[in-house]
Order: structure tokens, then sequence, then C-alpha cells
């Protein structure tokens, strides 16, 4: 079993829906990162999370340290929101290094 | 100008030859870190450097050795190519000290990498 597991794995949606992304992991972590990677293959940094949430334009971020879990919410979907999302962990005992989850594929349909 | 670059973006060589991937920042960050990406096995760690003076081993760092010649830069080399080698490969960059998120890590664009 993966430290850092996401679901689901692939997502489709139609542009305007609310979308959640999960991300468990069942290791200590100190952080939790989210991250974008568009078709072009670049990756962006959406979050760095220790607890509670967080919110960039239409995306929110959230994390329950005690549940070991995160969710990645988009609202109001839009086609350019297409991408892989991917969740990663720093350890307790791996400081600054990443585990990455496989990521999460989201296609917005318009 | 970006703050982490890749050089070269793709590349297509030849098994046995060897290469090698460059990586710049221009963010000041002691920390650097080189990744693979494989389709279905996301990104592994291949070799991580936490300052000029340290080279760390990843999960997947046979067949790879790295150079940290400066605070900016991060080379990634392979001796010997091999066709399992094919992948992306994406260098990243952490600050690792007092700031809000010291281990939040930033990726250059990536560099496409074919061993035929």
């Amino acid at each position: 079993k993966n430290e850092v597991e996401q679901s689901p794995q692939n997502l489709t949606a139609q542009e305007g829906e609310f979308i959640t992304i999960n991300c468990s992991y069942s290791v200590g972590i100190s952080a939790l990162h989210w991250l974008q990677q568009h078709p072009g293959g670049g990756i962006v940094s959406l979050f760095m999370l220790s607890s509670g949430k967080k919110k960039h334009g239409r995306l929110i971020a959230t994390i329950n340290i005690q549940e070991k879990h995160s969710s990645l919410h988009i609202t109001a979907s839009h086609p350019r929101d297409s991408a892989v999302y991917i969740c990663a962990v720093i350890g307790g005992t791996s400081y600054g290094k990443l585990t990455f989850g496989q990521g999460t594929i989201l296609t917005v349909h318009p | 100008d970006a703050d982490v670059t890749q050089t070269p973006r793709n590349r297509i060589t030849k098994t046995g030859k060897r290469i090698m991937l460059e990586c710049s920042q221009t963010k000041g960050h002691d920390r650097m870190y080189w990744y693979r990406q494989d389709p279905g096995l996301g990104l592994r760690l291949i070799y991580y450097s936490f300052d000029v003076k340290d080279i760390n081993k990843g999960e997947i760092s046979d067949g790879y050795s790295v150079s940290r010649q400066a605070q900016a830069k991060f080379s990634l080399s392979l001796e010997s190519a091999i066709p399992n080698q094919t992948a992306l490969y994406f260098c990243a960059t952490s600050a690792g000290s007092s700031t809000i998120h010291p281990n939040e890590q930033f990726f250059g664009p990536g560099t496409r990498l074919t061993v035929l």
C-alpha cells in the first residue's frame, strides 16, 4: 500500500461543477503539498498545508491531521482546470523530502 | 524569467551515451532535487542536495550521478544511458530555511529524455 493515496485516479466533470480530490496518507507528516501538472508537463505548487484550510481563487485545500486526510476543492470548474493534481507529504522523519501520490487526472468539459 | 530552469528541454540519445541534464535556479534556495516521472508511477526522487557540500541518494539513484557546482546549479548525469531511463526529469528547489514553508518545492519545466 502506498504511503500516499489519492482518489479518484481519474475525474471527468462538466464546466461549472464543484470538484473534490482526496488525499490520504499513512505516515506522520509535517506538511502536505498540493501540486498541479498541466498537459505540457510543468508542475506548479498550489498549496502547502500544515493545518486547517487555505483558499486561493477558486481553489480550496483542507487538511485534517488527526484523520490523515486532505482535500482539494475546485469551485465553478473550468476547462482550463484540466490537469493532473498531485498530493505530496513531508514526513516527520524525512525532513524536506516529498512522498508523492499517484496523481488525479482531471478533465473538465465545456 | 523562470526561477528554475532546466536544459535541455528535450533530448533523444542512444544506449550507452553519457548524458548531462542541467538545472539552474535564481530563487536563492539551498535545497535542490532531481526527480523522474514515469506514466503510472508518479514522481520518484533520484538525488537531493541540502547545500553545496551535501549530496544524498534518493529512492532510485542507481545509474545516475549528480554534481552540485554551486548553490544555484545542480546537474544530473546518466553515465551510460539505457532505454528504461526514458522518462520526464524534473529539478526542484526548496528554501530549507526560515520561511513560512521551508519545504515547499518549486519545479523546473522538465526535461523529456528518450533513450533509443
